[in-house]
């Protein structure tokens, strides 16, 4: 079975200051893993993910992970926050054979105040 | 193009009482989900079916029900709700191969048992 990981509940910040939200997962099979964000009362989309090749994966809205399989993390960054990137980030993984579901974090909610 | 469209937004039922909650996707996807969201808990699996005429258990199934009426329509009923029902409702859908890595969620159903 997979697990993930999202030690941090809250991430406060600074308008255009530079952010990591962490994700650590655990599996004994390969993965596939996602970022997901959640604006306030709205459904979850799709930031990013990684599915194989390189290990740094862009996203929409200027944001970025890159998978390490020896630490089984996958740390989602922006080099410069904006005040409507505040909202709630998941990380999820699944597996990459059979039908694949995909087991979400707990959620990091990132407040950027001005 | 609604994509995944979610009825109702919100309902208060009292202990015992029924409600059957309503998802509707227009993209053609095989795979449709249910998930609930309850605080510092992320999203976690209640059903879902990989395609038309199947459907299988998540990770917290007990005390619902599912019908995958046609390719669109996946309805989740709960029989008799409990307080511990009180959560949001996100249902999903995905297509198959390498895109159905990507979930694409409605903006979910509010519920509270009293």
């Amino acid at each position: 079975a997979q697990s993930v990981t999202q030690l941090d509940s809250q991430v406060p910040v600074f308008e255009e200051a530079p952010v990591e939200l962490r994700c650590n997962y655990s599996s004994s099979v390969s993965v596939y893993l996602f970022w997901y964000v959640q604006y306030p009362n709205q459904g979850l989309q799709l930031l990013l993910k990684y599915l194989s090749g390189s290990t740094l994966v862009k996203g929409i809205n200027g944001f970025e992970a890159e998978f390490n399989k020896s630490q089984t993390s996958f740390h989602l960054r922006k080099p410069s926050v904006h005040i409507s990137d505040t909202a709630e980030y998941f990380c999820a993984v699944s597996t990459n054979t059979g039908f694949q579901k995909l087991v979400f974090g707990t959620g990091t909610r990132l407040l950027v105040s001005p | 193009n609604a994509g995944v469209t979610q009825t109702p937004k919100f309902q208060v039922l009292k202990t015992g009482q029924s409600m059957t909650l309503q998802c509707a996707q227009d993209m053609n996807h095989n795979s449709m989900y249910w998930y609930r969201q309850d605080p510092g808990m992320g999203l976690r699996l209640i059903y879902y079916s990989a395609s038309e005429g199947t459907t299988d258990k998540g990770e917290v199934p007990n005390g619902y029900n599912v019908s995958r009426l046609n390719k669109r329509e996946f309805s989740l009923r709960l029989e008799s709700a409990a307080p511990s029902q009180t959560s949001v409702y996100f249902c999903a859908s995905s297509s198959t191969g390498e895109a159905s890595y990507e979930q694409y969620f409605g903006p979910g159903t509010r519920l509270t048992v009293t």
